[in-house]
């Protein structure tokens, strides 16, 4: 089956670190550039990252840039993102997306199903 | 940056309505607009990418159109699985995406 599943959420204090993960399985993952979008509770969808398909570019939301690092191990078919002296406005279900291939390049076909980073004293 | 905007944010339709949902941009997107549904506790689903083209899988009830910076998604004869919040989303620089800040279509 063809999936993007996403682990590390959890519950950190304000200025630590937490490593989200997503496995994708089921797909020639190096065929993509992916992305990191995340949503605060009751908000709407903000993308955070993306990374190219062999990992030698990266572009990041203004208000993480210095903090987050996407990066990506193509032999393991994983996604990471670093996330450094968190704040509280950090706190999200955050996805991992598939940037689709041609045609559908730079709109996100497959999504993962989320997970809980919340930040918090 | 490009900046995007929704219209309505908040939709109050019947079963069989049509709706239509427009965005706008702060600059000329050359059709790169992606339609997105999404419902509570779910994760987004494609709807629609290239301002028009409809996603593998999708009802052929759904429909996008524009161009430059003014975009619009049709639901022809709203069904009662439409009922989720909708966002647009630019994808004109692979250097920064955006959304947009998403309309919900509730039930009258």
């Amino acid at each position: 089956e063809v999936q993007l599943v996403e682990s590390g959420g959890g519950l950190v204090q304000p200025g630590g670190s937490l490593r989200l993960s997503c496995d994708a399985s089921g797909l020639t993952f190096s065929n993509y550039w992916m992305s990191w979008v995340r949503q605060a509770p009751g908000k709407g969808l903000e993308w955070v990252a993306n990374i190219k398909k062999d990992g030698s570019e990266q572009y990041y939301v203004d208000s993480v840039k210095g903090r987050f690092t996407i990066s990506r191990d193509n032999a393991k078919n994983l996604l990471y993102l670093q996330m450094n002296s968190l704040r509280v406005e950090d706190t999200a279900v955050y996805y991992c997306a598939r940037d689709g291939n041609s045609p559908s390049q730079g709109a996100f076909d497959m999504w993962g199903q989320g997970t809980m980073v919340t930040v918090s004293s | 940056d490009i900046h995007m905007t929704q219209a309505p944010s908040t939709l109050s339709a019947s079963v069989g309505d049509r709706v239509i949902i427009t965005c706008r941009a702060s600059q000329s997107l050359s059709g790169w607009l992606a339609w997105y549904q999404q419902k509570p506790g779910k994760a987004p689903k494609l709807l629609i990418y290239k301002a028009s083209s409809l996603e593998s899988g999708v009802p052929s009830r759904f429909s996008g159109s524009g161009s430059g910076t003014e975009f619009a998604l049709t639901i022809n004869s709203l069904q009662p699985d439409d009922f989720a919040t909708y966002y647009c989303q630019q994808y004109k620089s692979y250097s920064l995406f955006t959304f947009g800040p998403g309309t919900k279509v509730d039930i009258k």
